[in-house]
């Protein structure tokens, strides 16, 4: 059972450039999410969404798209990157949207820098 | 809206110490969950500790434990007798059922245990 794969683990990005995080999880979980990690600032959410064909946005969702064609990916897009986009991104899975269903289950972490 | 306050951001004790990691959260609603997770040097995040807002129960598991106190918002966890490895940085978050697809987190202490 592999959990949340995240890919690549490390990025290094030009300024303008394009790229794709991407984010399976075989657990038929429901509820995907990505995070952001900046230092001082905790886990900050970007987008998540509640199944397939159903994306939100969370607290900091400019400069990402997300889509979710089928229940085990869910691939975080940037379209042109900027320096402030320099950070870890999570994703994370659980079974159902619903607050107390079932905990986060975090993948390893995508380290981007963007220059 | 919910918030999560750790108003530690770092906290040096020497092994054997006992420690505290304050909490504080802020929600309007009164059916909630509070999370404690656990992100050591190699960067993945682990769950330690689920709680609902009806259940004040204070918990221990080893040298763990954790104090939820609705009277002052608070949900504190102890490391009784630290030890080396317990270095990380430790997030509280919680989500609530008006905010319920947003898990939110604090901004982490970071733990260092000297030897």
């Amino acid at each position: 059972n592999a959990g949340v794969t995240q890919t690549p683990k490390f990025q290094v990005l030009k300024t303008g450039q394009s790229m794709t995080l991407q984010c399976a999880q075989d657990m038929n979980h429901e509820y995907m999410s990505w995070y952001r990690q900046d230092p001082g600032m905790g886990l900050r959410l970007i987008h998540y969404s509640v199944g397939a064909g159903i994306t939100d946005q969370g607290e900091v969702p400019n400069g990402y798209n997300v889509s979710r064609s089928t229940t085990e990916d869910f691939p975080l897009r940037l379209l042109s990157a900027a320096p402030s986009q320099t950070s870890v991104y999570f994703c994370a899975s659980k079974g159902s949207w619903r607050a107390g269903a079932n905990v986060l289950t975090f993948g390893a972490g995508s380290r981007l820098t963007v220059l | 809206a919910q918030k999560v306050t750790q108003a530690q951001t770092e906290i040096s004790v020497v092994e054997k110490e006992d420690v505290t990691l304050d909490c504080v959260y802020e929600t309007r609603d009164t059916t909630y969950y509070l999370f404690w997770y656990k992100q050591p040097p190699s960067g993945e995040l682990v769950f330690l500790i689920r709680r609902n807002s009806f259940d004040e129960q204070n918990e221990i598991s080893g040298r763990y434990s954790w104090n939820f106190q609705k009277s002052t918002s608070s949900f504190n966890f102890t490391i009784t007798a630290s030890q080396v490895v317990d270095s990380a940085v430790y997030f509280c978050a919680m989500i609530s059922s008006g905010s319920a697809r947003q898990l939110t987190f604090g901004s982490g202490t970071q733990l260092t245990v000297l030897p």
